[in-house]
């Protein structure tokens, strides 16, 4: 079957480094999203990999390993605003994009 | 900017109701997707669309269908709502075809409850 695994919340503080990991089984696999979630707000993308390695997008960055089926997501110098709900999502052969169950991430002062 | 507007962001209906949810993008894409959103259960896809008059079943279709008459409009359809269909209905939409083209825009939301 086809499905992405990730952790259902994760606490950090203020100024810290934070990883948000995701682990996937597909047929057919054509890369790797994060998007983020506000409370009450719609998901935004933040980045997409579809090769291995990493991808840097200022205080974000991911990465994927296609051989490990695994991909995480990087936060750094962590914000208050930064507290909200990540998602990893994947494409499969059929052009349908299936999302993880969400980690919610809490920032403390 | 992409946008991708839901007609109604929060409805109230009764059991048995039909319910019509409609979302328009005004981008052009090509791909259109419904989901629903449950605490704990993260995103579930309903259905896609990859073109005008297409569709095809996501991973909960069951008690949904859907309309795409036109490129920008696609519309979810419960044809006899039923109270755990109670969830918040999220409109997508992304340019290319298939899994070419990594961005998907959402739409704000619709909250819908069934009484």
């Amino acid at each position: 079957g086809q499905s992405l695994e990730q952790p259902s919340e994760v606490t950090a503080v203020e100024g810290a480094i934070v990883q948000i990991n995701c682990t996937y089984q597909t047929s057919g696999f054509y890369g790797l999203s994060w998007y983020q979630q506000h409370d009450g707000g719609a998901p935004t993308f933040l980045s997409y990999n579809a090769l291995d390695g990493l991808e840097e997008t200022g205080r974000f960055s991911s990465f994927l390993s296609r051989s490990d089926s695994y991909g995480y997501l990087l936060l750094q110098e962590l914000q208050m605003k930064d507290s909200a709900s990540y998602f990893c999502a994947h494409y499969n052969q059929g052009g349908k994009l299936i999302f993880g169950q969400g980690t919610e991430l809490s920032v403390k002062p | 900017d992409v946008k991708v507007t839901q007609s109604s962001r929060y409805l109230v209906k009764r059991t048995g109701e039909k319910v019509f949810l409609e979302c328009v993008q005004d981008m052009d894409h090509e791909n259109m997707f419904w989901y629903r959103q449950d605490p704990g259960l993260g995103l579930r896809l309903i259905y896609f669309s990859y073109d005008v008059k297409m569709k095809e079943k996501g991973d909960i279709p069951e008690g949904y269908s859907v309309s795409r008459e036109k490129k920008e409009r696609f519309s979810l359809i419960l044809e006899s709502a039923s109270t755990n269909q109670t969830s918040m209905y999220l409109c997508a939409s992304k340019e290319g075809q298939g899994a070419s083209g990594n961005t998907i825009y959402f739409g704000e939301g619709s909250w819908l409850t069934v009484v």
